[in-house]
C-alpha cells in the first residue's frame, strides 16, 4: 500500500531564501508525481507534475525532482516571497488503471516578510 | 475556462442531520471525484465518476454517503446522517478524459467546508 510522507509538517523562512520541501513514497512502481499549492479555505492548484520517467520539471521559480528509485521528490523554491505561502500538497499517481492518487499530510510554508 | 464550481462554500450542521453539497466540473470533462480533506490531513478520494458511472467508490461509508451524477455532469453529494468526524472539507475535482484517477490531471474546486456540531 502506497504512503506518502512530507516533512516538515510546517515551515517559516525569511524572505529571499531559496528553500526546498520533501515527499518520500514508499513504493516506487508509480506513473507520476505531483506538486500541489492549497490557500487557506481553497482548492489544490496543480504546480509541477513529473511523470515517471523524467527527472524533474520546471516552472518558473519553482523546480521539481524526482528519484523513483529512492522514493523522494523535492520542491525547490528559490528567491521566496511572502506570496509564496501556502500548504504544499506531494500526490503520486499508481500504475494500475484502479490506482487512486495518493496525497501526503503537507508542508505548511510560512514566508516572512 | 470557467474552473470547478462547489456550492455552498461554508455549511455548519448538527450531528444526525443532513447535507447536501454540489459539484459543477470543468465543461467537458469526463471524469468527476469528490474527495474528503480532514484538517492536517491530505486529501482522501471518496468516490470517481467516469460520465454517470462509479468508477471507483470503495472509501466511501456507504452507510451514510451518498453521491449521483445525472447526465454525466454535475454531481451531488450527501452526507445522512452526519457524524462529528465527518467535519472536514469536501473538495470537487475533474479531468478531462478516462485515465486511472492518478494519471490524469485533475482540476480542483474551492471546496465546501463542513462543520458538525
Amino acid at each position: 500500500k502506497q504512503e506518502v510522507t512530507q516533512i516538515p509538517a510546517a515551515l517559516s523562512v525569511p524572505e529571499g531564501e531559496n528553500l526546498v520541501l520533501n515527499c518520500s513514497f514508499t513504493d516506487s512502481a508509480i506513473y507520476n508525481l505531483q506538486w500541489f499549492r492549497q490557500d487557506p479555505g481553497k482548492g489544490l492548484t496543480s504546480l509541477l507534475l513529473i511523470q515517471s520517467s523524467q527527472r524533474e520539471q520546471t516552472s518558473g521559480r519553482l523546480n521539481a525532482s524526482l528519484d523513483k528509485s529512492s522514493g523522494r521528490s523535492t520542491l525547490y523554491i528559490a528567491a521566496s516571497q511572502p506570496g509564496d505561502s501556502a500548504t504544499y500538497l506531494c500526490a503520486v499517481g499508481g500504475l494500475n488503471r484502479d490506482d487512486k492518487i495518493i496525497f501526503g499530510k503537507g508542508t505548511r510554508l510560512h514566508i516572512l516578510p | 475556462e470557467a474552473g470547478v464550481a462547489q456550492s455552498p462554500r461554508y455549511k455548519i450542521i448538527e450531528k444526525r442531520q443532513s447535507v447536501a453539497f454540489w459539484c459543477n466540473p470543468i465543461s467537458g470533462h469526463a471524469t468527476l471525484y469528490w474527495y474528503q480533506q480532514i484538517l492536517g490531513q491530505g486529501p482522501k478520494l471518496l468516490i470517481q465518476f467516469q460520465n454517470n458511472g462509479v468508477v471507483d467508490d470503495s472509501q466511501l461509508p456507504k452507510d451514510r454517503f451518498s453521491a449521483e451524477r445525472l447526465k454525466g455532469v454535475d454531481s451531488t453529494l450527501k452526507i445522512q446522517p452526519a457524524k462529528l468526524e465527518d467535519s472536514a472539507v469536501y473538495l470537487c475535482a475533474s479531468s478531462l478524459g478516462f485515465g486511472a484517477g492518478g494519471q490524469e490531471t485533475q482540476y480542483f474546486g474551492p471546496g465546501t467546508r463542513l462543520l458538525v456540531l
